[in-house]
């Protein structure tokens, strides 16, 4: 029944390591996001893919690669971790129609909590 | 200027209260805007949305838009202590984004 679920829930790592956090929807929407939501409970947009494809890409270190093999999934690969990644991840899914107009109301997973040591 | 404006709070009202939460934004070209609740140690969950001026009602919940004042509003009637949460104003521009203000705490005192 889990509508958006993201893996794993909790990440702890050393400073330097590569790792990924994976997200999938079953809502049938076309549009994913990744969002992070630090300390001071922020949240703010990363990336979003609209049928695989980038579609917004705000100004994030390029560290952080996102992947999406189809509209259900998109992936999160983050090299050289630093202290400043530790927050809290968030996986949404929309439905967004190209070309007519959208409300994109996002729904969210549960979050992959990273700290980085 | 901040994209979407919130006061962080904390707001504390009396159980059975009307709450009263705020947000304006900066984008006069916005097109939707959103009310989540986020407990703690949770992901935001939409409780309303609204796209034209005027009042759109839920339940206890009543979303406000003034898109000439540009300013959301979020009505809570007879708040409950389950109500205590963040409350997130949040606003979709341009293609697709949306963005979130930081949110502002509601507790609600039994």
């Amino acid at each position: 029944d889990t509508a958006v679920s993201q893996t794993p829930k909790y990440l702890v790592t050393q400073m330097g390591n590569d790792k990924s956090i994976k997200c999938e929807q079953n809502l049938g929407h076309d549009t994913m996001y990744w969002y992070k939501q630090d300390s001071k409970k922020f949240l703010k947009i990363m990336f979003s893919y609209n049928n695989k494809e980038l579609i917004i890409n705000e100004t994030v270190p390029n560290r952080f690669s996102p992947k999406s093999p189809d509209k259900a999934h998109l992936n999160l690969h983050i090299n050289s971790l630093e202290l400043g990644d530790s927050a809290v991840y968030f996986c949404a899914s929309s439905q967004v129609l190209r070309g007519r107009p959208s409300y994109n109301e996002q729904f969210f997973g549960p979050g992959t909590r990273l700290t980085v040591l | 200027q901040k994209e979407v404006e919130q006061n962080s709070g904390p707001l504390s009202v009396p159980e059975g209260a009307i709450a009263s939460l705020n947000c304006t934004y900066s984008d006069r070209g916005s097109q939707s805007f959103f009310w989540y609740r986020q407990y703690s140690g949770k992901s935001p969950e939409l409780i309303m949305s609204i796209y034209s001026n005027g009042d759109k009602e839920d339940g206890r919940f009543t979303a406000q838009l003034n898109k000439a004042s540009q300013y959301v509003s979020l009505l809570i009637r007879d708040s409950q202590p389950s109500d205590s949460a963040t409350y997130l104003c949040a606003v979709k521009g341009g293609y697709q984004k949306v963005t979130f203000g930081i949110g502002t705490k509601l507790q609600v005192i039994p």
